[in-house]
């Protein structure tokens, strides 16, 4: 089972200010296989990024994501209000599915 | 639109068994499979299994592994998951997901809240 770690666990910024969630994964991720979702509290997680790089629909050019093998990114060019979120990694090339841990972005 | 439409919250005690249902439209049912993930309270996101709408075959986690059973109904577009002998640590919001055609979990359910308690 691939393991992915998330981090920070939390990170505590201002409007504006650019954000950069890290997920480390346990083994080796197929870059078309690696996704990123934002969740609010009492929603269903939103599809950010799949493949690692590439917005799903309707997602604004502030996020983008990145990296290859083990390391990922995330990064929000410039953090909106409704940006303050939980975020989440997942791999989907390899069965079990996982999901990373989450990184919360909060409001400082 | 594709939607996916799943069944209202349910409280259960401990060992009993719960079946949510997920209802899809907005696009030709067996073309997809259905995801079944997770989320207990304050916690992450726990990915439980996948069923096929074209054949019915499945893929589950295996810390579930005989207490799940996911099934389809292609005469309503419907997708299940019934999880049985269950206990307080099953308590939690039950997402059914649809992936998108390029990658990634792209449509999910409302969410269906089941809780475990005596």
């Amino acid at each position: 089972e691939i393991v992915l770690t998330q981090s920070p666990g939390t990170l505590s910024l201002s409007p504006g200010e650019r954000a950069t969630l890290s997920c480390r994964a346990s083994q080796s991720v197929s870059s078309t296989s690696l996704a990123w979702y934002q969740q609010t509290p009492g929603q269903a997680p939103r599809l950010l990024i799949y493949g690692a790089s590439t917005r799903a629909t309707g997602i604004p050019g502030r996020f983008s994501g990145g990296g290859s093998g083990t390391d990922f990114t995330l990064t929000i060019s410039r953090l909106e209000p409704e940006d303050f979120a939980v975020y989440y990694c997942q791999q989907y090339g390899s069965s079990p599915l996982t999901f990373g841990g989450g990184t919360k972005v909060e409001i400082k | 639109q594709v939607q996916l439409v799943q069944s209202g919250a349910e409280v259960k005690k401990p060992g009993a068994s719960v079946k949510v249902s997920c209802k899809a439209s907005g696009y030709t049912f067996t073309s997809y499979g259905i995801s079944w993930v997770r989320q207990a309270p304050g916690q992450g996101l726990e990915w439980m299994g996948w069923i096929s709408a074209y054949n019915g075959n499945t893929n589950y986690a295996q810390k579930l592994q005989g207490r799940v059973t996911m099934t389809t109904d292609t005469s309503t577009s419907t997708a299940y998951m019934e999880l049985r002998s269950l206990r307080s640590d099953d308590t939690a919001v039950y997402y059914c997901a649809r992936y998108s055609t390029s990658g990634g979990l792209g449509y999910w359910g409302q969410g269906t809240l089941v809780t475990v308690s005596s």
